[in-house]
């Protein structure tokens, strides 16, 4: 499969943004997507961008994307203690294949 | 509102066991998918199904089979329960690729909820 790539871990003060960093090796990818996971939790879609697409916000979301880096960021303005998850990036060419990354565990300190 | 469950949450079984993980979805999706995932290591995908009694080998099958019989079920079999097999097991479905935004498009992935298996 293709190799997708996350930091495990980040901790961030509640009340600070959080930046969470994905790096991919398929340059065909059509869709790239972030994921967040609860705790005990199955994957629950957060966002995603096309791959003509710079940047997308979504309200305390944004996604950064560096096509010619292959490089995704998420980035979470205001985190509070309840975006404490597991967050993986995800990429797709056709939707029938997805790519996952390992999933960076972020915990926010009250 | 779209929905994937699984059947069991938790599940202890032991070695040697036949072990059948279920997995339902609503949303009359042609694609079915199941990982496993292990803290370090992400999802791995370990079969997937584009369409009822279809089925393709994922990254790593080994030790396992799956059949789908009905569109909208698609089950996980562990033929001989061995320990390196616990693990978090998700199910996630998507429609075949076609226009319009992701979040309408059916070719997101939509995940269940997980199964915790433990073998002893």
């Amino acid at each position: 499969g293709e190799d997708v790539e996350q930091s495990l871990f980040l901790s961030v003060r509640e009340g600070d943004s959080s930046v969470i960093n994905c790096t991919y090796t398929d340059s065909s990818s059509t869709y790239l997507y972030w994921y967040k996971q609860e705790p005990g939790a199955g994957l629950q879609l957060l966002t995603y961008i096309f791959s003509n697409m710079d940047m997308k916000q979504d309200q305390r979301l944004t996604v950064l994307l560096n096509k010619k880096d292959k490089h995704l960021s998420l980035r979470i303005a205001d985190t509070q203690t309840g975006d404490s998850a597991i967050y993986f990036c995800a990429e797709s060419m056709t939707g029938n294949q997805f790519y996952f990354g390992t999933g960076t565990s972020l915990t926010v300190i009250p | 509102d779209v929905k994937v469950t699984q059947s069991s949450r938790y599940l202890v079984k032991r070695t040697g066991e036949k072990v059948f993980l279920e997995c339902v979805q609503d949303m009359d999706h042609e694609n079915m998918f199941w990982y496993r995932q292990d803290p370090g290591l992400g999802l791995r995908l370990i079969y997937f199904s584009y369409d009822v009694k279809m089925k393709e080998k994922g990254d790593i099958p080994e030790g396992y089979s799956v059949s789908r019989e009905k569109k909208e079920r698609f089950s996980l079999i562990l033929e001989s329960a061995s320990t390196n097999q616990t693990s978090m097991y998700l199910c996630a479905s998507s429609s075949i690729a076609g226009t319009g935004l992701p979040s309408t498009r059916t070719d997101t992935q939509y995940f269940g909820p997980g199964t915790r298996l433990t073998v002893l």
